[in-house]
């Protein structure tokens, strides 16, 4: 089975501190995601990465960015957390290719809150 | 971009059938995705559709029209697990291929 791991299920930071959500797969996916889920909103993306060190916005990456050194490993980093990105954030990863179904296997999530 | 519409909600009877619909306006479609998400979990995959006409998975299938830009996720002979979110998510060409998903359908399962 697919695993794909985030490390913390629940996380409350403090506005301005820099949070680190981190995300592991094991199934060596080319393809890892990071979105936010808000209610009403659904599942908005914030930053793609299709191979090593590789990274792309998606539709909302402002205040946030991207690491990714090892394939397996994608983390997801707030430079300095505020209110309104308290958020349900779930990572993604996928196989390449677009010539097939490429589903998406999906973290567990974790649910940040910023006070 | 995408423009993906979904009902916000519906309601079903346990044992009934419900179909759940999407519509999407783009360009260059390569393909949808129907996930479902329980409350507090991840979403997880359930069908994909490229080609028009029916997939059908046991209980589940999906339908597509790529010419009316429309499919359908019917579920049948409804259980109360089936109570859950369902996301429809569109793939175009060009750019990286990623899926964009609609704000999801909180489907509710009564006795």
């Amino acid at each position: 089975d697919v695993k794909v791991t985030q490390s913390s299920r629940y996380l409350v930071k403090r506005t301005g501190e820099k949070v680190f959500l981190e995300c592991v797969q094991d199934m060596d996916h080319e393809n890892m995601f990071w979105y936010r889920q808000d209610p009403g909103l659904g599942l908005r993306l914030i930053y793609f990465s299709y191979d090593v060190k590789m990274k792309e916005k998606g539709d909302i990456p402002e205040g946030y960015s991207v690491s990714r050194e090892k394939k397996e490993r994608f983390s997801l980093i707030l430079e300095s957390a505020s209110t309104n990105q308290t958020s349900m954030y779930l990572c993604a990863s996928s196989v390449a290719g677009t010539a097939y179904n490429t589903e998406a296997f999906f973290g567990q999530g974790t649910r940040l809150t910023v006070v | 971009g995408q423009n993906i519409d979904q009902p916000t909600e519906m309601t079903a009877t346990e044992g009934a059938i419900v179909q759940i619909n999407c519509t999407y306006q783009t360009s260059g479609f390569n393909g949808l995705f129907w996930y479902q998400q329980h409350a507090g979990e991840a979403p997880t995959f359930l069908s994909y559709n490229v080609l028009d006409g029916l997939e059908e998975k046991g209980r589940f299938s999906s339908f597509l029209s790529r010419s009316k830009g429309y499919s359908y996720l019917l579920l049948k002979e409804l259980q109360m697990k089936d109570s859950a979110s369902y996301l429809c998510a569109v793939r175009v060409t060009g750019g990286s291929y990623i899926p964009t998903f609609g704000r999801g359908t909180s489907l509710i399962v009564h006795p």
